[in-house]
């Protein structure tokens, strides 16, 4: 069985502010990869970010950052210097296996960035 | 353009119409699966398909069908839709299983069924 557990319903933060999203995962598979997703509020799904169980360096891309660490079962996502447009849902999602075909999804965290 | 395309975007039923949401993608990925958003609860897997002619359960199929006679077409189907159908739905699809590569989803389908 798979799970991901977003604990944060909803975070609301001023303009750039930081902004740390939660992600734990359960898992008993070895091989698994990891996701973020964003759907802003036109609704669509973006991908961004795939991470797999053997990588654990953290990344960053502009102002996103990824912390991975094996040892909690968690993949945290930071927004640094929020801005109005990262207001979205945010999805931490988990496949298990490298031919596994179900992607399964927490429960999303909406973040609000107020101006 | 690379895209998965759903439609219709909107729909709004009454309880026990038969409906089909269609899905195509234009990107030859063998792995195509449906899901549904709901409040609280994200997004739950209907059913996905590894290939033409190979489908399988998510975790919320009941009530639902599917078929994949071609690799670029994954409708869905409710034969007799309820209330509790009610959804965002999203389609999407991929080179291999959803682990070996991002998903690439559809716009979206808001159902309301009455």
């Amino acid at each position: 069985a798979q799970k991901v557990t977003q604990a944060q319903t909803e975070i609301s933060v001023v303009e750039k502010e930081d902004v740390t999203l939660d992600c734990v995962y359960e898992t008993r598979d070895t091989t698994y990869y990891l996701f973020w997703y964003k759907q802003p509020p036109s609704g669509e799904l973006v991908f961004l970010i795939r991470r797999n169980s053997f990588d654990e360096q953290n990344e960053i891309s502009g102002r996103y950052s990824w912390n991975f660490q094996k040892s909690t079962s968690s993949f945290n996502f930071t927004i640094t210097a929020s801005q109005v447009v990262d207001s979205a849902v945010y999805f931490c999602a988990l496949s298990a296996g490298s031919n596994d075909y179900k992607l399964s999804f927490g429960a999303g965290t909406t973040v609000t960035v107020r101006a | 353009e690379a895209q998965v395309t759903q439609n219709p975007r909107y729909l709004i039923t009454v309880t026990g119409k038969k409906l089909t949401v269609t899905c195509s993608q234009n990107m030859n990925h063998e792995y195509m699966s449906w899901y549904r958003q709901d409040p609280g609860l994200g997004l739950r897997q209907i059913y996905y398909s590894m290939n033409v002619e190979v489908t399988d359960k998510g975790d919320v199929p009941e009530g639902y069908k599917v078929s994949r006679k071609e690799k670029r077409n994954f409708p869905l189907i409710l034969e007799s839709p309820s209330p509790n159908q009610t959804s965002l739905y999203f389609c999407a699809s991929s080179f291999g299983g959803s682990g070996t590569s991002p998903l690439h989803f559809g716009n979206g389908t808001r159902l309301t069924v009455t």
